[in-house]
């Protein structure tokens, strides 16, 4: 079946720093990608999608782009914020057309 | 925006007792909600599959009886955990989708249960 593979964590980072957060799918067929957010007590948001390979995702300054050779979509922001500190989430919907969620990364940013 | 409302956002109860959770669409129909359970470190898992005026689609593994859904309106779907046990205890999401944009689900912030 489908599935989404994140990096392990959390991550710490110094504000401004370069952010990466890996993400990498298995599926049949051309699955959608997506990245949802979920600041503390609040729900999930999407943050950036990609339907398509090549396709590049970007939202609030977050970027991801759709590599089908190498069945990827990370995460990638030039310079984070403190207000960035949240949980991200890498899914897919697949050929079944059920989101299928990777377990999710807590990345905290320090001032 | 789209804005899910879920309530209640924490719920403390006896074992043995039902506990009902309730997703709404605030501002958009909702012809398709979702119910999640997400346990500690571990991803978001999908129990079901809500559409208004029928009956829920479980996921395998997912006892029908014990999680009741209810989708009454194009606006609300509520979910009953029956005859709660400690195991129970979890975080559930829900989410729906707008009628434009099928592959887009808005969520919900969760409600956090926890079986005595």
């Amino acid at each position: 079946g489908d599935s989404v593979t994140q990096m392990e964590g959390p991550v710490t980072l110094s504000e401004e720093a370069f952010l990466t957060i890996n993400c990498t799918y298995t599926a049949t067929g051309y699955p959608s990608l997506f990245w949802y957010v979920q600041y503390p007590g609040e729900g999930l948001q999407l943050l950036l999608k990609a339907t398509k390979a090549d396709d590049k995702g970007s939202n609030k300054g977050f970027e991801a782009t759709y590599r089908k050779e190498t069945t990827s979509f990370h995460l990638e922001k030039g310079s984070v914020q403190v207000s960035d500190s949240a949980v991200y989430f890498c899914a897919l919907i697949g050929a079944n057309s059920k989101l299928t969620f990777g377990k999710g990364i807590t990345l905290s940013v320090r001032p | 925006g789209a804005v899910v409302s879920q309530h209640p956002s924490r719920v403390i109860c006896k074992s043995g007792t039902s506990v009902k959770i309730e997703c709404r669409s605030l501002d958009f129909q909702a012809t398709t909600m979702f119910w999640y359970r997400q346990f500690p470190k571990q991803s978001l898992m999908l129990m079901a599959t809500s559409n208004e005026g029928s009956k829920a689609t479980y996921e395998q593994g997912v006892e029908k009886d014990k999680f009741l859904i209810n989708h009454a309106s194009l606006t609300l779907s509520t979910l009953t955990v029956t005859s709660a046990h400690p195991e129970d205890s979890s975080f559930y999401i829900c989410s729906a989708v707008r009628g434009e944009g099928k592959n887009i689900q808005y969520f919900g912030a969760g409600t956090r249960l926890s079986v005595l």
